[in-house]
């Protein structure tokens, strides 16, 4: 149980198109996901809160008309990088928060943007 | 704020044997909780073991157990018969449970743990 999916896990394009990655609980529902991104050999660095059915919440730094996030349903949450620089190229995270007893995040396999 | 401490950026183990991960962390608050996540390479993260503040009682997983000292923030990860397939960054996490919607984890730097056949 507990399962979060990502799609695509690779991506590479064209500086200045825009990317979308989705995040989806498989088999519970979230009403909280969250967007990380990781550099190489470092830490998880949270970009943002996505709350179903409201607007995200994001951390200080991040650009909100740059990484634009949906939380439309119960199970689904993407990110969406905009207009895309090679400094953009990363790997990105999700996970989802599982309440309950749990009351736990698991998280996705990852996503790795490439910006050429 | 709070804040969590690896101090340990790499370790290393020979296989079956028994290492410990260190984790402090700071806070003011007397309810919380705490996490291990592995990644291994293939980047996914995995939650190891989860810890609730409020229980005396030390989380165990299988291998995996932890020694947690409320008083002195410490929270510390024990691997006992490593395996190969161990091997991976391990990071620690705090969570507040005054959550109301903030359930945000905060992250330590990670230790790399390495183990030797």
């Amino acid at each position: 149980g507990a399962v979060v999916s990502q799609h695509p896990s690779r991506v590479i394009c064209k500086s200045g198109t825009s990317v979308k990655i989705e995040c989806r609980s498989l088999d519970f529902q979230a009403t909280t996901m969250f967007w990380y991104r990781q550099f190489p050999k470092q830490s998880l660095m949270l970009m943002a809160t996505s709350n179903e059915g409201s607007k995200a919440t994001y951390e200080q730094g991040v650009e909100k008309d740059k990484f634009l996030i949906n939380h439309a349903s119960l199970t689904l949450s993407t990110l969406t990088v905009t207009s895309a620089h090679p400094e953009d190229s990363s790997f990105y995270i999700c996970s989802a928060h599982l309440a309950g007893a749990a009351d736990t995040q698991y998280f996705g396999p990852g996503t790795r943007l490439t910006v050429l | 704020a709070q804040t969590v401490t690896q101090s340990q950026p790499e370790m290393s183990v020979q296989e079956a044997e028994t290492v410990t991960l260190s984790c402090t962390y700071d806070t003011s608050e007397s309810d919380y909780y705490l996490f291990w996540y592995k990644q291994p390479p293939s980047r996914q993260m995995i939650l190891v073991i989860r810890q609730e503040a409020y229980k005396q009682q030390n989380a165990t997983e299988n291998r995996f157990s932890v020694n947690f000292q409320k008083a002195a923030k410490s929270f510390s990860l024990k691997i006992s018969d490593s395996q190969l397939g161990d091997a991976a960054m391990y990071f620690c996490a705090y969570r507040t449970s005054n959550a109301g919607n903030n359930r945000k984890l905060i992250w330590g730097l990670g230790t790399s743990l390495a183990v030797n056949p």
